[in-house]
C-alpha cells in the first residue's frame, strides 16, 4: 500500500488552457474525494466518488470543472479554460466506506499544485 | 450546512510549553470531528478523530481534544510541545453521510526552541 498518489504534483500552464489531474487511491478504498486548497486557507471540498459513481458534484466550482471515476479506481480532475483564479492545490483523498457513516478516514494525497500565468 | 472556525491563524509557542488549538463548529445534525496536521511539504495526515462515546480522544503523540456538545467546540491540546510539533492543524467536521469533509482555516503552529 503506497497511499494515495497524484500526478502531476506540479502544473504551470497559461490562461485559457485545458489541464488534468489524476489521483489513484489507495487500492481497496471505494471512495474517492476531490479538494482544492488556496493559499492561507482550509481544504474546500469539490466533490465525490463511491466506486465509479459520482454521488457529490454540486461543489464544483464552475462547469469548466469535471471529474471522472470510470472504472471505480483513478480519477481525473479536468478544469478547461483555466483562469489565473484556479491557482490552487487540488487534493484528492479517498477511504473505505463500510457503512460507518461519517467515521471512515480519509487519507490524502500529496496535492497537484497549480499555477495558471 | 455546516461550517467550522478556528480563532488563531497562527500561534507561536516555545518548546516544552503547553498549547490548546481552539475548534468551533455550527451544524444542525450531528457530527463527527477530526484534527489534520499538514507538515512542511507534507499531505495531510489524521491526527485524531471523535465519533462517539468518550469525549476525549487522544494520538500517540501527545495530542488530545475533547469534544464539547453544548459550546460546540472540539478544542486540541498539549501539555509539552516539541520543534516538531511546528506544522498547520486543520480542524474538520462531516456528517453521518461522511460524503464531505468540512474544514476550518487552519492554525499554524510555530515551536520556538
Amino acid at each position: 500500500d503506497t497511499g494515495v498518489s497524484q500526478n502531476p504534483r506540479h502544473k504551470i500552464t497559461k490562461r485559457g488552457q485545458n489541464v488534468t489531474f489524476r489521483c489513484d487511491p489507495i487500492s481497496e478504498h471505494n471512495r474517492l474525494y476531490w479538494y482544492r486548497q488556496t493559499l492561507g486557507q482550509g481544504p474546500e471540498f469539490l466533490t465525490y466518488f463511491q466506486n465509479e459513481a459520482q454521488l457529490e458534484k454540486s461543489r464544483l466550482l464552475s462547469d469548466r470543472f469535471s471529474a471522472e471515476r470510470p472504472k471505480g479506481s483513478f480519477s481525473t480532475l479536468e478544469i478547461q479554460r483555466t483562469e489565473q483564479g484556479d491557482s490552487a492545490m487540488y487534493l484528492c483523498a479517498s477511504s473505505l466506506s463500510r457503512g460507518q457513516g461519517g467515521g471512515n478516514e480519509q487519507f490524502f494525497g500529496p496535492g497537484t499544485r497549480l499555477t495558471v500565468l | 450546512a455546516q461550517s467550522v472556525t478556528q480563532l488563531d491563524s497562527q500561534v507561536p509557542v516555545f518548546e516544552e510549553a503547553p498549547v490548546e488549538l481552539r475548534c468551533n463548529y455550527s451544524s444542525s445534525v450531528s457530527v463527527y470531528l477530526f484534527w489534520y496536521v499538514q507538515y512542511p511539504n507534507q499531505g495531510l495526515q489524521l491526527l485524531l478523530k471523535y465519533l462517539s462515546g468518550s469525549t476525549l480522544v487522544e494520538s500517540i503523540n501527545g495530542f488530545e481534544a475533547e469534544f464539547n456538545k453544548s459550546q460546540t467546540s472540539f478544542h486540541l491540546r498539549k501539555p509539552s510541545v516539541h520543534i516538531i510539533d511546528t506544522a498547520e492543524y486543520f480542524c474538520a467536521v462531516t456528517n453521518n453521510a461522511g460524503n464531505m469533509l468540512t474544514f476550518g482555516g487552519g492554525t499554524r503552529l510555530m515551536v520556538k526552541p
